[in-house]
């Protein structure tokens, strides 16, 4: 079964820096989707980046990038010049799409701005 | 176009009791998935409707849980008689019918659920 893991349950950054938020997964799959998911506090879920596994270009957002290592299976988040508003609890996700039309989450990372 | 709506946002009851959330989807958003999030784990996947029809219900807990979606519009998950391990926040999603993959979700802002 896949497997999402999320081994920093919170980080904290100073406003203006650059924060990596890490997430590992497995799979015995060799073409799915990876994403990262942001939700502030009491608001709704809303996707911040995603990854298609076929894809060796990291993905790009604006701010937000990510370090896909396949072979590793790492989908770390690196946010670049930390806003107040970026903090979030952060949901790294899995999705095969052959099989269950479903997201596999990890436990997240509640990320803290410091002022 | 409005968003999925979940209420209640927060709801604290006994174990025993019986709970019902609901959600309202997009409209015209053929998929409808609720997830739950347990006691600060994973958010794991519940089950997934199109239209009416339940696709896919392999999340399901046990059977005090039941999921009803009328005439493919909003939907309720009924807990009965809650426990206090179904403590979580319940999070429901919609896409439209073609864009099942999950960059066409939409997520409510959850419900949380506190059983005392």
């Amino acid at each position: 079964a896949q497997t999402v893991t999320q081994s920093q349950p919170e980080m904290s950054v100073q406003e203006a820096e650059t924060v990596t938020l890490s997430c590992t997964y497995d799979t015995s799959e060799s073409d799915y989707y990876l994403f990262w998911y942001k939700q502030p506090p009491s608001r709704q879920m809303i996707l911040v980046i995603r990854q298609e596994a076929y894809k060796q270009q990291n993905a790009t957002e604006n701010r937000f990038s990510v370090n896909f290592q396949k072979a590793a299976k790492s989908f770390s988040l690196k946010i670049s010049d930390s806003q107040l508003g970026d903090a979030a609890m952060y949901f790294c996700a899995y999705y095969w799409g052959q099989g269950a039309q479903k997201l596999v989450f990890g436990q997240g990372t509640r990320l803290t701005i410091n002022p | 176009e409005a968003g999925v709506t979940q209420f209640p946002s927060h709801s604290v009851i006994e174990k025993g009791q019986t709970v019902t959330l609901r959600c309202d989807p997009i409209s015209g958003h053929d998929n409808l998935y609720w997830y739950r999030r347990v006691m600060g784990k994973e958010i794991k996947f519940l089950l997934h409707f199109v239209k009416e029809s339940k696709q896919d219900e392999s999340g399901m807990p046990n059977n005090r849980f039941l999921a009803e979606r009328t005439g493919g519009t909003y939907s309720t998950l009924k807990v009965q008689p809650a426990e206090l391990e179904d403590s979580g926040v319940y999070f429901c999603a919609s896409s439209p019918r073609v864009r099942q993959e999950p960059y066409g979700y939409t997520f409510g802002s959850g419900t949380r659920l506190t059983v005392v």
